[in-house]
């Protein structure tokens, strides 16, 4: 079983719409829980950052994560044009090595 | 946010010569770098952590004598592609830590894509 699990897509929507991006994990241990951007050929950015269970919002942005169920999501309000990249969730280890989920790679259409 | 500067962007080479990727923290000292290796449509793996003044820590199946990491300086390691072959066409990326707390303090270089004739 992989340590960080997401679905790749691709998914795609509509300008405006609401995006709603999930990530399981199966190592209860962890802590720190990330969503990263990633355009074509470019390094990840990092969007949002949570450390215990609940929600954190930035912007469009909210992050969720469910520690019972071991569930992390993303979401996207308004959702641009712009917005249109991959989204890899990632779990710390020690000593800030990171674990990537696959990737879930989001269209959002004009 | 602080910058990691990655460098080049891509390179084509030959099979069997070497190919040497740099990785520079701009505006901050990293006493840790990390590198990742990224195929098509996969996510990244991550390859070894690069700690200045000592041996890099490699990951389980990557192998040290191919992939040699320098990190000579607060603000730079090298990754070197020893014998580059074209199965190790791939987009190289790395990270580097600012500060030694929270992995918020997690920043990425643009990527090098490798392509190996």
């Amino acid at each position: 079983q992989k340590e960080v699990e997401q679905d790749p897509g691709p998914l795609s929507v509509p300008e405006g719409a609401i995006v709603s991006l999930n990530c399981t994990y199966s190592n209860s241990a962890f802590q720190y829980f990330m969503w990263y951007r990633q355009y074509s050929r470019k390094g990840p950015e990092l969007l949002m950052y949570t450390y215990s269970s609940g929600n954190k919002e930035d912007g469009r942005f909210t992050a969720q994560v469910d520690k019972s169920s071991k569930y992390i999501s993303l979401f996207i309000r308004d959702s641009q044009p712009s917005d249109s990249a991959t989204y890899l969730c990632a779990k710390e280890t020690s000593g800030s090595r990171l674990t990537f989920g696959e990737g879930t790679q989001l269209t959002v259409n004009p | 946010g602080a910058v990691v500067s990655q460098h080049p962007s891509w390179v084509i080479c030959k099979s069997g010569t070497s190919v040497k990727i740099e990785c520079r923290s701009l505006d901050f000292q990293a006493t840790t770098m990390f590198w990742y290796r990224q195929f098509p449509k996969q996510s990244l793996m991550l390859m070894a952590t690069s700690n200045e003044g000592s041996k890099a820590t490699y990951e389980q199946g990557v192998e040290k004598d191919k992939f040699l990491i320098n990190h000579a300086s607060l603000t730079l390691s090298t990754l070197t592609v020893t014998s580059a072959h074209p199965e190790d066409s791939s987009f190289y990326i790395c990270s580097a830590r600012q500060g030694v707390a929270t992995n918020e303090k997690l920043f990425f270089g643009s990527g090098t894509q490798l392509s190996v004739l």
